[in-house]
């Protein structure tokens, strides 16, 4: 089952350049997590924000979590050619001894040099 | 080391065949998932363990049987293998509600 949905499902821009992708999700959740997927890799996590948070950074990365309207968005900023890949949003349930981690649709993103 | 790895990387086999993905993890984590990819690049869950007890199974056929001999290894068996079979087959590791690991992927081609 799918959680939720992210758009856009792709994004092309220019090195330099800001970009912005956003998810939305169904149920209550511990926390979201993004990760990225370079084409033909495994998945490999790049931010965990939880419930009560509202925003966090990494790096050139900024994640903003709005629980009541069940969306997440994640803005890389001054992007490089080698930050092309795939980027997942995932949602974390947890009750009692179960764990859900969850994957929306993804979103690809392709830099130009 | 590698935190979470999976063999074979590759698999190319013919329908109605039996075939098994192994996956070992040396995080010491409790939950393990294995996760399906179609050509959409969706990820769908198909299983999940946590301490080598099956959590969840996300409608998937029975010919799909996950196999855990212990909390570091989590096996995925496929009965009968059908076409649509075929995708990039995804191991995980999780600690808690943390992040998870992903092996390498097995990409799986049923003909």
């Amino acid at each position: 089952s799918q959680q939720g949905e992210e758009d856009p499902q792709a994004l092309s821009i220019q090195e330099g350049e800001n970009a912005t992708m956003n998810c939305s999700y169904k149920t209550s959740i511990n926390n979201l997590q993004w990760y990225r997927q370079n084409s033909g890799r495994g998945l490999v996590h790049l931010i965990l924000i939880r419930s009560n948070e509202r925003e966090k950074h990494s790096g050139r990365l900024r994640v903003t979590l709005d629980t009541s309207k069940k969306s997440s968005s994640l803005l890389i900023t001054a992007s490089r050619a080698a930050d092309t890949a795939s980027y997942f949003c995932a949602t974390v349930t947890y009750g009692g001894a179960t764990n859900k981690l969850i994957f929306g649709t993804g979103t690809l993103l392709a830099v130009q040099p | 080391d590698t935190a979470v790895s999976q063999t074979p990387k590759y698999l190319v086999t013919q329908m109605g065949n039996d075939k098994s993905i192994k996956c070992e993890q040396n995080l010491g984590h409790d939950t393990m998932y294995w996760y399906k990819q179609d050509s959409k690049k969706f990820l769908k869950i198909m299983f999940s363990y946590n301490n080598k007890e099956l959590i969840i199974n996300e409608t998937v056929p029975n010919r799909f049987s996950p196999k855990s001999p212990d909390k570091a290894h989590l096996n995925l068996h496929i009965n009968s293998l059908e076409l649509g079979d075929s995708a990039v087959y995804f191991c995980a590791s999780q600690g808690g509600v943390t992040e998870a690991f992903f092996g390498q992927g097995t990409r799986l081609t049923v003909v």
